[in-house]
């Protein structure tokens, strides 16, 4: 069965400074990867995704994740951090062949320093 | 685009009570996803829908919760009798099979808390 692993529960960082978010798969096809983002009382919005090609992906808010088939990973990146980025983010794949079962990693939270 | 709409956004019920969580997808979606999120235990896939039927509800918790989709633009999903343990935030979400990639668009949530 796939898996998604966030490592980090918490994370703080000042703002400004870069924001890397881990993510691990375990999954034996190819996946479909995404990176959602959940502010405060709010529903998920989708970041990123990848699913072929590139990989590095860029997304939305200044965000890119890159895609390391070799270490099974999909880390999401920020060069700098804004205040505004304080959220839950999730990790999340997609059977390549079903194409509907979304797994979601357990979430990271972020909390920006002024 | 409205999005996802879900309604109401907030619920607070008391145990024994049944509880209707209601959900509008994106028009022309044909896949349709009721989530549920507890600090436990993260996000989890209760059943989705395809094209009105569903076709996996093994994340049902319990009988108590049953899941309805009438038509295409319309789901319900019900607590009969809630317990306290249900609080949670309850996410609706839908996709479009045609579209290149299976980007899943979530609505607000219904945060249900049972007394």
């Amino acid at each position: 069965a796939q898996s998604v692993t966030q490592p980090d529960i918490h994370i703080t960082v000042s703002e400004g400074a870069s924001l890397e978010l881990r993510c691990n798969y375990s999954y034996g096809a190819t996946p479909y990867l995404f990176w959602y983002v959940q502010s405060p009382g709010q529903g998920l919005q989708l970041l990123l995704k990848y699913f072929s090609g590139d990989t590095l992906v860029q997304g939305i808010k200044g965000f890119e994740a890159e895609f390391k088939r070799s270490q099974s990973s999909f880390n999401l990146r920020k060069p700098s951090v804004h205040w505004s980025d304080a959220a839950e983010y999730f990790c999340a794949v997609v059977h390549s062949n079903a194409g509907n079962m979304l797994t979601f990693g357990g979430g990271t939270r972020l909390m920006v320093k002024p | 685009d409205a999005g996802v709409i879900q309604s109401p956004r907030h619920e607070v019920t008391e145990m024994g009570q049944e509880v209707t969580l209601r959900c509008k997808p994106i028009s022309g979606h044909d896949y349709l996803f009721w989530y549920r999120q507890t600090m436990m235990r993260g996000l989890e896939l209760l059943i989705y829908f395809n094209n009105n039927v569903p076709i996996d509800d093994s994340g049902m918790p319990e009988d108590r919760f049953s899941a309805k989709m009438p038509n295409a633009s319309f789901s319900t999903l019900k607590i009969q009798p809630s317990e306290p343990r249900d609080s949670a935030v309850y996410f609706c979400a839908s996709r479009y099979s045609g579209g290149r990639y299976n980007e899943q668009f979530f609505g607000p949530g219904t945060r249900l808390t049972v007394l």
